[in-house]
């Protein structure tokens, strides 16, 4: 079966350092991977996806990149964190055809203080 | 027309009674409608879909109602229950497309 691993759970970070979160997926080849933002009490915001190893595509503007190195392995990353990077990140795969389920791991807690 | 609206943004209902939460979209091109359901702390994990050549689908106390002409959707929790209180977010995609675009959300609380 498939499983999606996501750490750290919760992470307190000051303004200005660098951040790198990372999810790996087991069971699986080509996921198709996602990283999204929830802020608290709202809605998903997708920040990256990708299709394959080197594939990124960015869907807002921001001080966050991401990174797939393996197939299977999706990295979120800052050089220099900013208060407003706070939130809630999560990670997601879903089959690369057919199934649309998205699959989310169990997120990480941000705080930038 | 990427957009799906959802309300209400909060609902609260008696233990036993129906939650109702509804979705709208523009785009004619979504044909996958599902509804998430995720708890305080932990990632959204799906609950329900439908595709719109049905309309409706039935799952325990969930049901999906779709109104392709209306371009709706509803998520209906029949006999609700405390531990139903979550948040449940409805989203929409292309099959041709990866991503999936969501509601803003609505925070269901179930009073015992």
């Amino acid at each position: 079966s498939q499983t999606i691993h996501q750490w750290p759970a919760t992470l307190v970070q000051p303004v200005g350092s660098p951040l790198s979160l990372e999810c790996t997926v087991e069971g699986t080849s080509n996921p198709n991977l996602y990283w999204y933002r929830q802020a608290a009490g709202r809605g998903l915001q997708l920040l990256f996806y990708s299709v394959g190893i080197g594939q990124i595509s960015s869907e807002v503007p921001q001080n966050l990149s991401a990174s797939r190195p393996q197939d299977r392995q999706f990295i979120l990353s800052s050089k220099k964190l900013l208060l407003s990077d706070s939130g809630f990140y999560l990670c997601a795969w879903s089959q690369w055809e057919g199934n649309t389920e998205a699959f989310f791991g169990q997120g990480t807690r941000l705080t930038v203080v | 027309q990427q957009q799906v609206k959802q309300s209400p943004q909060s609902l609260i209902v008696q233990k036993g009674g129906i939650s109702i939460i509804n979705c709208a979209y523009e785009n004619t091109a979504f044909d996958y409608f599902p509804w998430y359901q995720q708890f305080p702390g932990k990632g959204p994990a799906l609950l329900i879909a439908i595709r719109p050549d049905v309309s409706e689908k039935k799952e325990g106390r969930f049901t999906i109602s779709f109104n392709k002409s209306a371009k709706q959707f509803s998520l209906h929790i029949m006999d609700s229950q405390p531990g139903d209180s979550a948040t449940y977010f409805c989203a929409a995609r292309r099959d041709s497309n990866y991503q999936l675009i969501w509601g803003a959300g609505t925070k269901l609380i179930i009073k015992p």
